[in-house]
């Protein structure tokens, strides 16, 4: 069983700090990452992918992975009330096709 | 671009009635996805699909039907509907191979959802 987990939270952090989710995943032979934001009775969205180890930045948005770790992270700096949803972290399994497997999801909460 | 529609947006069942979940995506996407969400938890997969005419199982499928007889349409039937069934369901596409694809490289492999049905099974 592949197996992608999250902590559940809620993680709440005052507005302009730096929030840290965190994912670990099972299958050594996952490839591509994914961070989606859901709010509260929406559909997932997009925010980051990755591939490669280390760091890509988009806007206030830091992907972190750790493939030697089987590790993933997702940074939000400048937290902002808005960014206050459940962040669900997704790898593609190895195998034919697209397989996605989700984890858990972890919400989070922003403090004006 | 509409992007991925779902309809219905909600539906109550009654235990052993049978219905069809209606999805369509009008990006050319090759591949197409049912995900199911019960409440706090994360996405499920049900079923999947590689392209038209090719449909593979998930974590979940039992339970479930799909058919994928154009590249736009994956239609997800529930026969003899249960409690158990009662969610969320999401449907999602994606592309993936080369050629013209809207976003660009960068959105190869990314999912894209669509609104949600959400089922009531008393």
């Amino acid at each position: 069983q592949k197996e992608v987990e999250q902590n559940s939270g809620p993680l709440s952090v005052p507005e302009g700090a730096i929030a840290s989710l965190n994912c670990t995943y099972s299958d050594r032979g996952s490839q591509s990452f994914f961070w989606y934001r859901q709010y509260s009775g929406k559909s997932p969205e997009l925010i980051m992918f990755i591939y490669s180890n280390g760091d890509k930045e988009d806007g206030r948005f830091t992907a972190q992975l750790n493939k030697a770790s089987q590790y993933v992270s997702l940074l939000i700096r400048d937290s902002q009330p808005s960014d206050s949803a459940t962040y669900l972290c997704a790898v593609k399994v190895g195998g034919y096709g697209q397989n996605f497997v989700f984890g858990p999801g972890t919400r989070l909460s922003v403090l004006p | 671009n509409a992007g991925v529609t779902q309809t219905p947006k909600f539906r109550i069942l009654k235990i052993g009635q049978s219905m069809t979940l209606q999805c369509t995506q009008d990006m050319n996407h090759n591949y197409m996805y049912w995900y199911r969400q019960d409440p706090g938890m994360g996405l499920k997969l049900i079923y999947y699909s590689v392209g038209a005419g090719i449909t593979d199982k998930g974590e979940v499928p039992n339970g479930y039907n799909v058919s994928r007889s154009t590249t736009e349409d994956f239609p997800l039937r529930l026969e003899l509907a249960a409690p158990s069934q009662t969610s969320v369901y999401f449907c999602a596409s994606s592309y993936s191979g080369s050629g013209t694809v809207a976003g660009g490289p960068s959105d190869l492999e990314t999912q894209y959802f669509g609104p949600g049905t959400r089922l009531l099974v008393l």
